[in-house]
């Protein structure tokens, strides 16, 4: 596609079931970046891949949250024992990487837990 | 210290009013700096580059000052359809990934 794809869009899910969310990326772009956002705040950092490898993981909130990335290209991001706090829109974004490259975001997934 | 910081607002600033904002970072190195916009429960989307020399689209404006790191944009003639959170973008201390600031809030009231 011509642009960066998640999915699903929406997910409900009981408190303590296991999530995933699928992030494709742009074609050709090596850079992945995982943010989370809750209503009405900004943007939470939670990881960066550059190509399968993650060098920064420092944003993962706890070690329910894991990301894994295969073949430089789709991404997933998986919660484990989900908690009513884990509820937030979760962004995924793709550039070229390097210097002066835009970042391209997909429309996120919606988590809710209930 | 975040690495790049920005004041949430909100701004509620009347249409036709002229409005700035400023983002300060906190690695002198950084080379790439961007403004994103993101509307109400929408993707954040790129907005402008700032290059060093400063630059202009239409009614915005985009200013680098490496002195004092920061970054700044200028809204002209405000629009209600300028009704966004306005988030900084700039690279990390490694060059190896953007860094987001967690957005100024912009209200323009009729």
């Amino acid at each position: 596609g011509a642009g960066v794809s998640q999915s699903p869009s929406n997910k409900v899910t009981e408190k303590g079931k296991d999530v995933e969310l699928r992030c494709d990326p742009i074609s050709g772009h090596t850079a992945l970046y995982w943010y989370r956002q809750s209503l009405g705040q900004g943007l939470e950092f939670l990881i960066y891949f550059q190509g399968n490898s993650a060098p920064d993981k420092s944003g993962l909130p706890s070690d329910r949250f894991s990301a894994e990335r295969t073949g430089g290209s789709v991404s997933t991001l998986t919660i484990q024992r989900t908690q009513q706090e884990d509820s937030a829109v979760y962004l995924c974004a793709s550039s070229l990487g390097g210097l002066n490259t835009e970042a391209f975001f997909g429309q996120g997934t919606r988590l809710t837990v209930v | 210290r975040k690495e790049v910081e920005q004041d949430p607002g909100p701004f509620n600033v009347p249409e036709g009013a002229t409005v700035a904002f400023n983002c300060t970072y906190s690695n002198s190195a950084s080379q790439s700096f961007f403004w994103y916009r993101q509307d109400c429960r929408k993707e954040p989307k790129l907005l402008m580059s700032v290059y060093s020399s400063g630059n202009e689209d239409g009614r915005f404006t985009a200013q680098l000052n490496r002195a004092s790191q920061y970054i700044s944009l200028l809204i002209r003639d405000s629009k209600l359809s300028d009704s966004a959170t306005y988030l900084c973008v700039v690279n990390s201390q490694d060059a190896s990934k953007i860094i987001f600031g967690s957005g100024t809030r912009l209200s323009i009231r009729p």
